[in-house]
């Protein structure tokens, strides 16, 4: 069974410039949820994708914006990129979207704006 | 506004001794709250969780205890392992009518186990 993966693993981009993160979900997952951790910060939630659907939304501008395929890998995408995006962007699968359904993180994607 | 809260960064333990972690939360709406354990380079992995209608869970080495009263959780480790080194956050989630298991995460933290 494989996990979450995420790619790439590290990105640098500066200010202004548009960004396509990808993430791979756990065979079976129909839930993808996208969460930004700034250094020394815990992870922030961003949103959810449920069977394509944008399924939640966290407190991000529209700027930061999701897809998700028929196969229930996601994108996420960030336009007019600020130093302040520079963060760990994780992606979780899960089988579904209770409480009770764990959520598998992937590695995280580095990304760095200068 | 940080709805969950953990004070400690850090925190370092002897080999074969209890790690007691510590959280504290605000929202009186969660309902369900976590342990993630999360090594450098990887993603957080699950560890232990705990539902608002229990006061304790325990898997092996690991238990999760809850007081509502107090919204606070901790998570003992006995006896604590040099694997067990890693940043530990600490999560909680509401289930809003099943729409979205949103986490908000603490800040973490950074357990050390000295041999």
């Amino acid at each position: 069974e494989t996990g979450v993966t995420q790619s790439p693993t590290h990105l640098i981009k500066t200010r202004g410039q548009q960004v396509t993160l990808r993430c791979s979900s756990q065979s079976g997952h129909n839930t993808v949820s996208w969460y930004q951790q700034a250094l020394g910060q815990g992870p922030q939630f961003i949103f959810q994708y449920y069977r394509e659907e944008e399924n939640g939304r966290g407190n991000f501008p529209p700027r930061f914006s999701g897809l998700q395929f028929p196969n229930y890998s996601s994108e996420l995408n960030v336009n007019a990129l600020e130093l302040d995006d520079s963060a760990l962007y994780l992606c979780a699968s899960s089988p579904g979207t209770s409480d009770y359904n764990e959520q598998f993180f992937g590695p995280g994607t580095r990304l760095t704006v200068l | 506004d940080q709805q969950v809260k953990q004070n400690s960064p850090s925190l370092s333990v002897q080999e074969g001794r209890i790690s007691i972690l510590n959280c504290d939360y605000t929202n009186s709406m969660f309902d369900y709250f976590l342990w993630y354990k999360k090594y450098p380079a990887e993603g957080p992995t699950f560890l232990i969780s705990i539902s608002s209608i229990k006061d304790k869970n325990e898997d092996g080495r690991f238990t999760v205890f809850l007081n509502k009263s107090a919204k606070h959780l901790s998570l003992h480790i006995v006896p604590s392992q040099p694997g067990d080194s890693a940043v530990y956050f600490c999560a909680a989630s509401a289930n809003y009518g099943g729409a979205t298991n949103k986490l908000i995460f603490g800040t973490g933290t950074l357990l050390a186990v000295q041999p």
